[in-house]
């Protein structure tokens, strides 16, 4: 069964830095690219980054272009988004997914719970 | 404001056929496949029709997609007070060099 499971969601003061995770398991995770789509509060999807299986090829939206970088360990099944210079508009749950192949697609069949940032002072 | 345009809200009583437009550009649905998930209160979202027509499995066929041009949609048919939840449309974007999502569309089951 395939598990992927945030983490590291917390308060954070805008300007600082957070680093999420993704701990995946029940699948070849060299395999299959992965996203991060994040949701706030009240709000619909959007799109933040994705990596392709291999890790060589990423993908950013202009609104986190910058300040986010994403990065896999494939020895540890684990999805990362480090994010820096954070904005009261980057408070949202953040959802790990995974893609129906290597090559990076809208198409996600497996996501996460998510886990919640929250930018304020 | 979202690249994929959708209506904010959709209703239908029990039984009904209900349907969910999402709008693009040449640069997205009119050049890549559309893909629907549904987001039920309170969970993650959930694939609910790929490649604009295709259901993984478990998706009952009560849901249906299509696409032409620019545009999709998603159709419910037999509605059921559990298909009450959100629905977004998303596809790969050329010119952006990413996924675009719509705004969402909220489902009642009257």
């Amino acid at each position: 069964e395939v598990q992927l499971l945030e983490s590291g969601g917390n308060l954070v003061q805008p300007g600082g830095s957070l680093r999420l995770s993704c701990a995946a398991s029940g699948f070849t995770f060299s395999s299959y690219a992965m996203s991060w789509v994040r949701q706030a509060p009240g709000k619909g999807l959007e799109w933040v980054t994705a990596i392709s299986g291999s890790g060589d090829n990423t993908y950013y939206a202009d609104s986190v272009k910058g300040r986010f970088t994403i990065s896999r360990d494939s020895s540890k099944n684990t999805l990362y988004l480090q994010m820096n210079s954070l904005r009261a508009e980057d408070t949202a749950v953040y959802y790990c997914a995974r893609d129906q192949g290597a090559t990076v697609t809208q198409l996600l069949d497996n996501w996460g719970q998510g886990t919640l940032v929250t930018v304020s002072s | 404001q979202s690249v994929l345009t959708q209506p904010p809200s959709a209703s239908g009583t029990p039984g009904q056929r209900v349907t969910i437009s999402c709008s693009g550009s040449s640069s997205n649905i009119g050049s890549n496949t559309v893909t629907w998930y549904q987001q039920l209160p309170g969970t993650a979202p959930k694939l609910l029709i790929y490649s604009n027509n295709q259901r993984p499995s478990g998706v009952p066929d009560r849901f249906s997609g299509s696409k032409s041009g620019a545009s999709a949609s998603l159709a419910i048919s037999g509605l059921q007070s559990e298909a009450e939840a959100d629905y977004y449309c998303a596809a790969w974007d050329d010119s952006l060099n990413g996924v675009v999502f719509g705004g969402g569309t909220k489902l009642t089951v009257l």
